[in-house]
């Protein structure tokens, strides 16, 4: 069965560490997006790819970085870790231009010290 | 500012009556609706949508209802059992939004037996 994968599931790093969230998904969806939620703010949108070397910035795209080389794999990175971004991690997709609709991965919790 | 408002963090119901959950929108150029689940430790799962051209979509237990006219949406569950104990959060997106979506901070529905 197509799915969506993301790892690892939970990640400790250190301030100032460079950090890489993988997000795979074999849906063969076009759009692509990494979401961060947080108690009292929901699922914010981080980054999002609508193909192969597109990226786009998100509402909270500070600190963090997207490239797209393939159509399966969007990996997200901090840059320099910061004690701010300990959050949920969430990769999503969607199938095709005008498919609003998003399936989400199982999340990363990420803790930085 | 907040464009997709879940007003109430919580809600408790008693297994087997309805469970009315709301959702309030400000952007008048949403024009489809989302409603995803999500349970502890996992990714959100999509449940039920709508579009602008309908004021009530429904699916099993669940219904979406649309007053474009308030920008006022609401997910009932008819009737709730206690596997429907979860965060739900409202999403939304549309012209000009580029298939974004814009979720609510969610509201957490615990079914009691």
């Amino acid at each position: 069965d197509a799915e969506i994968t993301q790892s690892p599931r939970h990640k400790i790093t250190e301030t100032g560490r460079q950090v890489t969230l993988a997000c795979h998904q074999t849906w063969n969806h076009n759009n692509m997006f990494w979401y961060r939620q947080d108690l009292g703010h929901g699922l914010r949108l981080i980054h999002y790819s609508y193909g192969v070397q597109d990226t786009n910035k998100g509402e909270v795209s500070d600190g963090y970085s997207v490239s797209r080389s393939n159509t399966e794999d969007l990996p997200l990175t901090l840059e320099s870790a910061a004690s701010s971004q300990t959050s949920v991690y969430f990769c999503a997709s969607s199938e095709r231009p005008g498919q609003e609709t998003q399936y989400f991965g199982p999340g990363t919790r990420l803790l930085v010290l | 500012d907040q464009q997709v408002k879940q007003n109430s963090p919580s809600l408790s119901v008693q297994e087997g009556r309805i469970s009315i959950l709301n959702c309030d929108y400000t952007n008048s150029m949403f024009d489809y609706f989302l409603w995803y689940k999500k349970y502890p430790a996992e990714g959100p799962t999509f449940l039920i949508s709508i579009s602008s051209i309908k004021d009530k979509n429904e699916d099993g237990r669940f219904t979406v209802f649309l007053n474009k006219s308030a920008k006022h949406l609401s997910l009932h569950i008819v009737p709730s059992q206690p596997g429907d104990s979860a965060v739900y959060f409202c999403a939304a997106s549309g012209r000009g939004s580029n298939y974004k979506l814009t979720f609510g901070k969610g509201t957490l529905l615990t079914v009691n037996p």
